[in-house]
């Protein structure tokens, strides 16, 4: 099993461009989140989905939109990028809520 | 309101000395509640929950319900204990991380 999986790894934007950060898990679970790692502010939940065809917002779900259309796939698009969206983003996922969480490597992104 | 709050940002030790990371939950009812740990370059990762009263690593964390905290304690550390250490707790319908404490072992 690949377990959870990001791509890209790194990402340098321009302010107002749009991209997608990707995220596959092959374990077949139901729940996956996206988080935000700041200096100083430790993970925050930005979307999370508690099955296909079902997303959620978090703490700070502002300027980022989420689908899950598969078991396997959830990715989050940022819209318009800003340089306050510079962090490091972990996707995850687990069985159920409380279970143990299985996160990906993350990708680094800047935004200039 | 659910919350984790972890009130230190860094712990430096030196090796062999005791280790505690502090965390505090706010959660009406029986709380659900995690270590997660980041090593340099790796990714984050349970460490322990408290329903399984495990010791990993020998880390230990015990739920004080009075207190409202479930701190994480180590007798000796090691120098690769050093990491980032994320308290967490199950909510209605996610996970609530604190913001986490950076623990550095000097040997």
């Amino acid at each position: 099993n690949a377990g959870v999986t990001q791509t890209p790894k790194f990402q340098v934007l321009k302010t107002g461009q749009s991209m997608t950060l990707q995220c596959a898990q092959d374990m077949n679970h139901e729940y996956m989140s996206w988080y935000r790692q700041d200096p100083g502010m430790g993970l925050r939940l930005i979307h999370y989905s508690v099955g296909a065809g079902i997303t959620d917002q978090g703490e700070v779900p502002n300027g980022y939109n989420v689908s899950r259309s598969t078991t396997e796939d959830f990715p989050l698009r940022l819209l318009s990028a800003a340089p306050s969206q510079t962090s490091v983003y972990f996707c995850a996922s687990s069985l159920t809520i409380g279970g143990e969480q299985y996160f990906g490597p993350g990708t680094r992104l800047t935004v200039t | 309101a659910q919350r984790v709050t972890q009130p230190e940002k860094l712990l430096s030790v030196f090796k062999g000395a005791p280790v505690e990371l502090k965390c505090n939950y706010s959660y009406s009812g029986s709380p659900e509640l995690f270590w997660y740990v980041q090593y340099s370059r790796q990714r984050l990762q349970l460490l322990l929950r408290h329903i399984s009263r495990e010791s990993i690593k020998g880390f230990t964390a015990d739920l004080n319900k009075g207190e409202t905290s479930f701190h994480l304690k180590k007798p000796f550390a090691q120098e690769e204990d050093s990491a980032m250490y994320y308290c967490a707790l199950e909510g209605t319908d996610k996970l609530i991380f604190g913001t986490g404490t950076r623990l550095q072992v000097f040997p």
